[in-house]
């Protein structure tokens, strides 16, 4: 069955980078778009980008463009998404999705949720 | 950006109602791009339905989806206890972006 385990909760200072893995099983890997989706505290779902199959083409929420990184590596079947100069704002559950199927732009198959926090 | 304003903020209905949770777009959604989802406290979110009417793998036929162009409905039948939770429309057609949501809780 297809599974995403996401790496464990982080705290990090103002200005720190942080990075986040989803490692992915039961499924080919290198055959599907990944998504990273925020959610701060008691608030809505945020899009945070896109990462196509093969890794090499990516797109970021505006908002974020020049702070956030997405990348994967096809030999462990782990998508990576990192962020940099962090803000009180960005604390928030960070989800790695899965595609529906190709192309489809909705998520059938979520992690479990990251939780960072940003505080100094 | 297509932006999606979801109402109401809050519906409080009883087990055995019937549920409609509305989602506006600012431009057309092509293509009826437009998925639902439900998420419980502490849970990732979960795909009901996508392409604006067609249910996902597993989910109950109580839940129906409806529209096109800016105005879509999410209807649930008939309520059951595990059906109160929050309620996300997202659109695909243009980038991605998330309604605000709808708090189905009980009366």
């Amino acid at each position: 069955q297809v599974q995403l385990v996401q790496s464990g909760a982080e705290v990090k200072e103002p200005g720190a980078s942080v990075k986040v893995s989803c490692k992915a099983s039961g499924y080919t890997f290198s055959s599907y778009y990944m998504h990273w989706v925020r959610q701060a505290p008691g608030q809505g779902l945020e899009w945070v980008g896109i990462i196509n199959p093969s890794g090499d083409t990516t797109s970021y929420a505006q908002k974020l463009q020049g702070r956030v990184t997405m990348t994967r590596d096809t030999s462990t079947s782990t998508l990576y998404m990192e962020l940099s100069s962090l803000r009180s704002e960005d604390t928030a559950v960070y989800y790695c999705a899965r595609e529906n199927y190709l192309g489809s732009g909705s998520y059938l198959y979520w992690g479990q949720g990251t939780l960072v926090t940003v505080s100094s | 950006e297509i932006v999606l304003t979801q109402s109401p903020g809050t519906l409080s209905l009883s087990p055995g109602e019937r549920a409609t949770l509305s989602c506006r777009a600012s431009q057309s959604v092509r293509d009826n791009k437009l998925a639902w989802y439900q998420q419980k406290p502490g849970q990732a979110p979960r795909l009901l339905i996508h392409g604006a009417s067609s249910r996902a793998a597993g989910i109950p036929d109580r839940f129906s989806g409806s529209g096109s162009g800016t105005d879509f409905t999410l209807t649930i039948s008939r309520l059951e206890p595990e059906d109160f939770a929050v309620y996300y429309c997202q659109q695909y057609a243009s980038s991605y972006t998330f309604g605000q949501g709808t708090k189905l809780e009980i009366k």
